[in-house]
């Protein structure tokens, strides 16, 4: 059974700052890989998707990695900004059972200091 | 820009009444699903739609049901809210057969008194 994790359940760091958030993922037979971020009281919004095919995807400031084999992945964030402080959600979709369900990760708060 | 909209944000009801969410999406996405989120629990998926009428169970389907009677629309039926009702509810909708990305509407916050 697919099981995703993601380390630091918190982080706060300085506006400016580079940093990276950590998914891992148990099962390394997956589709792909889904970033999102959540607003307090909001929906998700999708930051990045990277396929099972692929090593990183790039948008902006982001930058999201993943190693399907090691069942890992990061989403780098350059130059953070206040604006950036959310919490931030991994989601896998895996081969075989039902499909197409997304197994989630219970989410990085991120706080970015001015 | 796929748009995904939920009919309201926020919502109060009383126990015991018959509860309709609906989510509407404007991509012409076959897959449509309605998941809770709850603190520490995180999100979990209630029913998927794969097409019109079609609908499977989640995770926690149990004090649920679905209607799929429009490709664009699909409704979450809560039958007799029941106050562990109480929670924040996301529809998400996806392009079938495909791995393209999947999108949240702006979630509504249910509370049963």
């Amino acid at each position: 059974k697919q099981e995703v994790t993601q380390i630091p359940a918190a982080l706060s760091v300085p506006e400016g700052e580079n940093l990276v958030l950590n998914c891992s993922f148990t099962d390394s037979a997956i589709y792909n890989l889904q970033w999102f971020r959540q607003d307090p009281g909001k929906g998700l919004t999708s930051l990045l998707l990277i396929q099972s095919s692929q090593r990183e995807q790039t948008s902006g400031r982001l930058n999201a990695s993943l190693d399907k084999s090691s069942g890992r992945s990061t989403l780098y964030i350059a130059a953070s900004q206040p604006g950036d402080s959310a919490t931030y959600l991994c989601a896998v979709r895996s081969y075989g059972g039902a499909t197409n369900k997304l197994i989630f990760g219970t989410g990085t708060l991120l706080a970015v200091q001015p | 820009d796929v748009k995904v909209t939920q009919s309201s944000r926020y919502l109060v009801k009383r126990t015991g009444e018959k509860v309709f969410l609906e989510c509407v999406q404007d991509m012409d996405h076959e897959n449509m699903f309605w998941y809770r989120q709850d603190p520490g629990l995180g999100l979990r998926l209630i029913y998927f739609s794969y097409d019109v009428k079609m609908k499977e169970k989640g995770d926690i389907p149990e004090g649920y049901s679905v209607s799929r009677e429009k490709k664009e629309r699909f409704s979450l039926i809560l039958e007799s809210a029941s106050t562990n009702q109480t929670s924040m509810y996301l529809c998400a909708s996806r392009m079938g057969q495909g791995l393209g990305e999947q999108y949240f509407g702006p979630g509504t916050r249910l509370t049963v008194t």
